[in-house]
């Protein structure tokens, strides 16, 4: 079956500081995959995602994420916080035909 | 801005009530779906439209009847709801079944009581 992990639950930053979210995902091919952040109280936002060919996708916000076959991995990552990110993101998966699958999500709090 | 739009944002009903929640998008989208949220959790997947056929049903209860009138919307009629069911309800569309994006909508947050 399809999986998604996310190994970090939470995440303390401070503002300023790099973020770097990890994710990892279980098939034999490579799906589509996708990052989107929850703010409190709001639907989901869709960050970037990762269909094919160069291994580090930009997306809004200041966000950049790198995929890596050999490790199975969909890292997002961020030079420096702002304490408006401070949120819950979540890592998903998709391959043709099937559903999206996400993962737990972790949630970020950004320290001032 | 999401264009996915959700009404209401807020909906508090009693057990024996029957109520809406109502999705539009204008991005020319023929796959929609409805997701429910609990706290602290992703997302679930409830029903997928695809063509405005019902192509998913993620073994719901009966007590939410999806509809889709036209590509654009999307309502989940809601009854004899239990307090378990308070969640938010997010709406999504993309612009076919699999292997596309999905959009979310802001979300209907419902509190039964």
């Amino acid at each position: 079956a399809q999986s998604v992990t996310q190994p970090d639950i939470h995440i303390t930053v401070s503002e300023g500081a790099s973020l770097e979210l990890r994710c990892n995902y279980s098939y034999g091919a490579t799906p589509y995959l996708f990052w989107y952040v929850q703010s409190p109280g709001q639907g989901l936002q869709l960050l970037l995602k990762y269909f094919s060919g160069d291994t580090l996708v930009q997306g809004i916000k200041g966000f950049e994420a790198e995929f890596k076959r050999s490790q199975s991995s969909f890292t997002l990552r961020k030079p420096s916080v702002h304490w408006s990110d401070a949120a819950e993101y979540f890592c998903a998966s998709r391959r043709d035909g099937q559903n999206f699958v996400f993962g737990p999500g972790t949630r970020l709090s950004v320290l001032p | 801005d999401t264009e996915v739009t959700q009404t209401p944002k807020h909906l508090v009903m009693g057990m024996t009530n029957k109520k809406s929640l109502k999705c539009e998008q204008h991005m020319g989208h023929r796959a929609m779906y409805w997701y429910k949220q609990k706290a602290k959790k992703p997302p679930e997947l409830m029903f997928v439209y695809s063509y405005e056929k019902l192509s998913i049903n993620e073994s719901v209860p009966s007590r939410f009847s999806p509809e889709c009138p036209n590509s654009s919307l999307l309502n989940l009629h809601l009854h004899a709801l239990q307090p378990e069911d308070s969640a938010l309800y997010l709406c999504a569309s993309s612009q076919g079944q699999g292997g596309n994006t999905i959009y979310f909508g802001e979300g209907s947050w419902l509190t039964v009581v």
